[in-house]
């Protein structure tokens, strides 16, 4: 079975740039989650979403962030404009329900220059 | 009080040895804990659940303490391959989303 499916893996892009993360949840799976990890945070939650629906976004860093779950196969995660501060991983997560186990994504590594 | 709080380590052990990571959540609400492994620029990974009553997987056994509100993960007989950053993750209260600790790292030498 496939897992989760993020794109690209890497990006690389100057600041003020738009940049748009994809991600393919497991089939079945409700809930659907966006992270964002540095050494110095560790993983922080951004949003997740249940049946498509945005659930919890305070992680969201600001207003140059936004996501959106059009169905149930397909997620973005879109920054505008990108800064420095934004290199990252990027991770996306599903799971059967909110409280459930999350599988993971390969990630995205993000470099904003 | 973090809302999950882990020893970040590292922890540096010799194959074959015991090891034991402590983790302590804030909120007394909290229904759902798991383990999870990360490797160096990998996803994270389910190791396992934790269930009230604890629980054993090979070398892995996991436990809960309510009453002290921490979880806790011993690894007997280290392998190399368990190298790796553990997080402990947990979830606020019923239903809604999993916290990540910031993880502890376990470096197994030969």
């Amino acid at each position: 079975d496939a897992g989760v499916i993020q794109s690209p893996r890497h990006e690389v892009t100057e600041m003020g740039q738009e940049v748009t993360l994809r991600c393919k949840p497991i089939s079945g799976h409700n809930s659907l989650f966006w992270y964002r990890q540095t050494m110095m945070r560790g993983l922080e939650l951004l949003i997740y979403f249940n049946n498509n629906v945005p659930i919890d976004d305070s992680g969201m860093p600001e207003d140059r962030f936004s996501a959106k779950m059009p169905n149930a196969s397909f997620s973005t995660l879109k920054i505008q404009p990108s800064e420095p501060r934004d290199s990252a991983v990027y991770f996306c997560a599903s799971s059967l329900g909110a409280a459930e186990p999350q599988h993971f994504g390969d990630g995205t590594r993000l470099s904003i220059l | 009080r973090k809302e999950v709080e882990q020893d970040p380590g590292p922890f540096n052990v010799p194959e074959g040895a015991t090891v034991a990571f402590n983790c302590t959540y804030s909120n007394s609400a909290s229904q759902s804990f798991f383990w999870y492994r990360q490797d160096c620029r990998k996803e994270p990974k389910l190791l396992m659940s934790v269930y009230s009553s604890g629980n054993e997987d090979g070398r892995f056994t996991a436990q809960l303490n309510r009453a002290s509100q921490y979880i806790s993960l011993l690894i007997r007989d280290s392998k190399l391959s368990d190298s790796a950053t553990y997080l402990c993750v947990v979830n606020k209260q019923a239903g809604t989303a999993l916290i990540f600790g910031k993880g502890t790292t376990l470096s197994v030498s030969s």
